[in-house]
């Protein structure tokens, strides 16, 4: 079975400082990992992905992430955080002995300060 | 590109009538799922289809719920009858199935509210 657990239900920051949203995964072959976000009241955004190939991903709005096989961790970051950053964040995992269901993390809520 | 459609995007209801939501995926996309949230559980997977047909419906809370998915541009996820229990915020996905590594694009929700 594969599984997500995100440590943190919520990270705080200041603006223009470093974001870590953290994420392990659980899988029993090679995992396909995602980054969604999700604005309030809105559907999930998907950030990025990892599939196979180099460990650093980059994705949208200037995020990215990166693979660790040993750790089993697949955090998500940003060098400086806007205001707008601040959102719901979830991590996903799917392995290929299942190859459409995507399990989710619980969600890390960020908030960026001003 | 549109991306997935989802109506209503508010529905408030009286326990014990039925309710119907509306999905339109992205076109193209053969893979179509649907999805619960609430505080408590999360995300949860209620049911997947592929090329129409449905694959997986473990999700499904009980026979009060139903999917359908009649052709490639439409799904209706139907609650009957519905209790307050199942208030929550219900999104439709899809994708391009490519053997696991497609993502999935998520509609704006619809959020039921059972009284």
């Amino acid at each position: 079975a594969q599984s997500v657990a995100q440590p943190e239900d919520q990270v705080n920051v200041a603006e223009g400082n470093p974001l870590t949203v953290k994420c392990t995964y659980s899988v029993s072959g090679n995992p396909y990992l995602f980054w969604y976000v999700q604005y309030p009241n809105r559907g999930l955004q998907f950030l990025l992905k990892y599939i196979t190939g180099d460990n650093l991903v980059k994705g949208s709005y200037g995020f990215e992430a990166e693979f660790n096989k040993s750790q089993t961790s697949f955090h998500l970051k940003k060098p400086s955080a806007l205001v707008s950053d601040s959102a719901l964040y979830f991590c996903a995992v799917r392995d290929l002995s299942n190859d459409y269901k995507l399990s989710f993390g619980a969600g890390t809520t960020v908030t960026v300060r001003a | 590109d549109a991306g997935v459609i989802q109506s209503p995007r508010h529905e408030v209801t009286e326990m014990g009538q039925e309710v119907t939501l509306r999905c339109k995926p992205i076109s193209g996309h053969n893979s179509l799922f649907w999805y619960r949230q609430t505080m408590m559980r999360g995300l949860e997977l209620l049911i997947y289809f592929n090329n129409n047909v449905p694959i997986d419906d473990s999700g499904m809370p009980e026979d009060r719920f139903s999917a359908k998915m009649p052709n490639a541009s439409f799904s209706t996820l139907k609650i009957q009858p519905s209790e307050p229990r199942d208030s929550a915020v219900y999104f439709c996905a899809s994708s391009l199935r490519k053997q696991g590594t497609g993502e999935l694009f998520f509609g704006e929700g619809s959020r039921l509210t059972v009284l």
